[in-house]
């Protein structure tokens, strides 16, 4: 049981330049989460999911698009990216609701700079 | 405005001492509390989670309080180790929805 998984682990682009992050999770999980943890600041949501074939926006939604086309993966995508994504990349899944009683697992992170 | 705050920003202490972490909160309408361990380069790990009516939570030489009246909440750390050293992060979530807010956390080291 790996839980969730990221790749990569670490990427440099340049700006302008795309990529997708992925996450999977083998907990049979329904929901999915994509934060970005940057200094000083708390973890912020980007997107999330509650289930397959289904995404909708966080707090901090714009510059990205996701696609969860299948229950155990979760796919971050940058169309053209920009120095202000220079982040740190978080992927969680849950059971439950994020608002209610449950616990999120989180991956171990991609370190994305953007130069 | 939903916001969670945490005190202080870090900490240093001498290993097998005890310390503790503050966090305020104003999210509201109130669901839970929880609070996470994030090691240097890892992804948060769950510690505790409290519910309105739950005012102590232990897991093992943790302990989590909360005050919903003064919607306060503290994490209790008894007999530090080496390895507790890491941030430790408090996270309100309000009920309905994914409102969830996470504080900028803690950095504890602990020294030996």
């Amino acid at each position: 049981n790996a839980g969730v998984t990221q790749t990569p682990k670490f990427r440099v682009l340049k700006t302008g330049q795309s990529m997708t992050l992925l996450c999977a999770q083998d907990m049979n999980h329904e929901y999915m989460y994509w934060y970005r943890q940057d200094p000083g600041m708390g973890l912020r949501l980007i997107h999330y999911s509650v289930g397959e074939g289904t995404t909708a926006k966080g707090e901090v939604p714009d510059g990205y698009n996701v696609s969860r086309l299948k229950k155990q993966n979760f796919l971050l995508g940058l169309e053209s990216a920009a120095p202000s994504q220079t982040s740190v990349y978080f992927c969680a899944s849950s059971l439950l609701e994020g608002g209610r009683t449950d616990t999120q697992y989180f991956g171990p992170g991609t370190r994305l700079t953007v130069l | 405005k939903n916001q969670v705050e945490q005190s202080p920003q870090s900490l240093i202490i001498l290993e097998g001492k005890n310390c503790t972490l503050q966090c305020n909160y104003t999210v509201s309408p109130f669901s839970n509390l929880r609070w996470y361990k994030q090691d240097t380069g890892r992804g948060p790990v769950s510690l505790t989670i409290m519910t309105f009516s739950e005012n102590t939570k232990s897991n093992g030489r943790y302990t989590a309080t909360l005050d919903a009246d003064t919607k306060q909440s503290s994490l209790h750390i008894t007999a530090s180790q080496l390895s507790d050293s890491a941030s430790y992060i408090c996270v309100v979530s309000a009920g309905g929805g994914f409102k969830t807010i996470f504080g900028a956390g803690t950095r504890l080291f602990v020294k030996a």
